[in-house]
């Protein structure tokens, strides 16, 4: 899998976004960017991935920049809920499906 | 939504026993993974099956085994049983075949205590 880098933990306040950077410099041109949780001890959960373009659901927005070696989720008005561990995972090759979890970042909601 | 369904939900087996995790993937999905995750690390990557056949394998022991049935649920057997195997133990499953681009949908995993 492609490496990726995030930031290990970060703080946010309720109410206001939570922007959670990523780089993956060997990312190559058919790799997707994903992004999962964790909450606490519960089974991850998929927030959102994209390849090139940027992607925005109900959960979140992905921002991929223009060269692809760097991502951003964003929580548009982030909830104590959203307090989990964020990772962000380029899979090798054309599979999403072995996801390889490295060291996510840990977003701490405060109120 | 049906979910991924894991049982049992804890387990307390004692060393060198044995024990079988169980997994149901959700409805139409005939992809399933195994991670394991220790306490305070990243989930690991054990094993995938597709159409019951093994897809993929990771850093799984080889006191590990594993299976997919012909229903898709799939089980993953643990013997001798050592301390550093507490962990939890997450299934998740997938609606396409490996090598395409398809969200995982993760059960709310075992609780496997070694005493």
């Amino acid at each position: 899998d492609a490496k990726t880098t995030q930031p290990t933990s970060m703080d946010c306040a309720e109410g206001r976004a939570a922007n959670l950077p990523c780089n993956h410099s060997t990312i190559s041109g058919n790799e997707y960017v994903y992004w999962y949780r964790q909450i606490h001890s519960q089974g991850p959960q998929y927030i959102i991935h994209g390849l090139k373009n940027n992607e925005t659901n109900e959960m979140a927005s992905l921002i991929i920049t223009e060269d692809r070696k760097s991502s951003t989720l964003i929580l548009p008005h982030a909830t104590l809920r959203d307090t989990a561990v964020y990772y962000c995972i380029v899979p090798l090759g054309l599979g999403a499906q072995k996801l390889v979890f490295g060291q996510g970042t840990r977003l701490t909601i405060n109120p | 939504a049906a979910g991924v369904i894991q049982s049992p939900r804890h387990l307390i087996k004692e060393k060198r026993e044995t024990a079988t995790l169980k997994c149901y993937p959700i409805p139409r999905h005939d992809t399933v993974y195994w991670y394991q995750q220790g306490p305070g690390q990243d989930p690991q990557f054990l094993i995938s099956f597709y159409e019951k056949m093994q897809s993929d394998k990771g850093s799984i022991p080889d006191r590990f085994s594993a299976q997919q049935f012909s229903d898709y649920h799939s089980e993953l057997n643990m013997s001798s049983l050592e301390l550093g195997d507490s962990a939890l133990y997450f299934c998740a499953s997938s609606s396409t075949e490996p090598a395409t681009n398809e969200k995982l949908f993760f059960g709310s995993g075992t609780q496997l205590s070694v005493l």
